[in-house]
């Protein structure tokens, strides 16, 4: 089972606008990064925040950790028709003895 | 380009076939892992390498295996396949064990089973 879940699932603004999506997870972690995915493509790393980082900003990125709720969001503000992905989170899970567990996506549509 | 190299780009094949996938994972990089992505199920862990010795398992079913090689690349077999097993089958890989430095992604491998 997949261990953070993102919300929303799918994500429709306009061009300019700022888009935010959430992910929440279950156990204690390292690190959590976010990853792009265009349509059928392989992911792209694109930030990655630690345990003890509250927000971390990366150009139009912006991503912040609550540990004790066990969630992360990923803002992209000024949004681009370039930016229409899917976003997923994943986690480095603390003991460094798994894989990075993936979230299951949020779609982004980001119209022109 | 990322640097992590996955042959085929597509396959399609039969049930009860076996395919190999292979990846070379970036220059450097000492880890790889595999993944499975389906509609309905994400993005699945499958198991993990680090410098050619098995390091972490995850929900890889009995007809799969993998192996990574002395020259660092790896490959997946897939044997005994069902329609089931169509997905995309992707390889990461990082410098470090833990991945916490972040993954690089091939582009991945498009199975198809019919």
């Amino acid at each position: 089972s997949q261990q953070g879940e993102e919300d929303p699932q799918a994500l429709s603004i306009q061009e300019g606008e700022n888009a935010t999506m959430n992910c929440s997870y279950k156990t204690s972690i390292n690190n959590l990064q976010w990853y792009r995915q265009n349509s059928g493509r392989g992911l792209v790393h694109l930030i990655l925040i630690r345990s003890n980082e509250r927000e971390k900003h990366s150009g139009r990125l912006r991503v912040t950790l609550d540990t004790s709720k066990k969630s992360s969001s990923l803002l992209i503000t000024a949004s681009r028709a370039a930016d229409t992905a899917s976003y997923f989170c994943a986690t480095g899970e603390d003991t460094g003895r798994r894989a990075l567990t993936f979230g299951s996506g949020t779609r982004l549509q980001v119209q022109p | 380009d990322s640097g992590v190299t996955q042959t085929p780009k597509h396959l399609i094949t039969a049930t009860g076939q076996r395919v190999t996938l292979r990846c070379s994972p970036r220059s450097g990089d000492l880890s790889v892992y595999w993944y499975q992505q389906s509609l309905d199920q994400g993005l699945q862990f499958l198991i993990q390498y680090y410098n050619g010795e098995e390091r972490a398992k995850g929900n890889i079913l009995e007809r799969f295996s993998a192996q990574q090689f002395p020259d660092l690349h790896s490959e997946l077999n897939l044997s005994s396949l069902e329609l089931g097993d169509s997905a995309l089958y992707f390889c990461a890989s990082s410098p470090s064990p833990t991945g916490w430095d972040g993954y690089t992604f091939g582009s991945g491998t498009r199975l198809t089973v019919v």
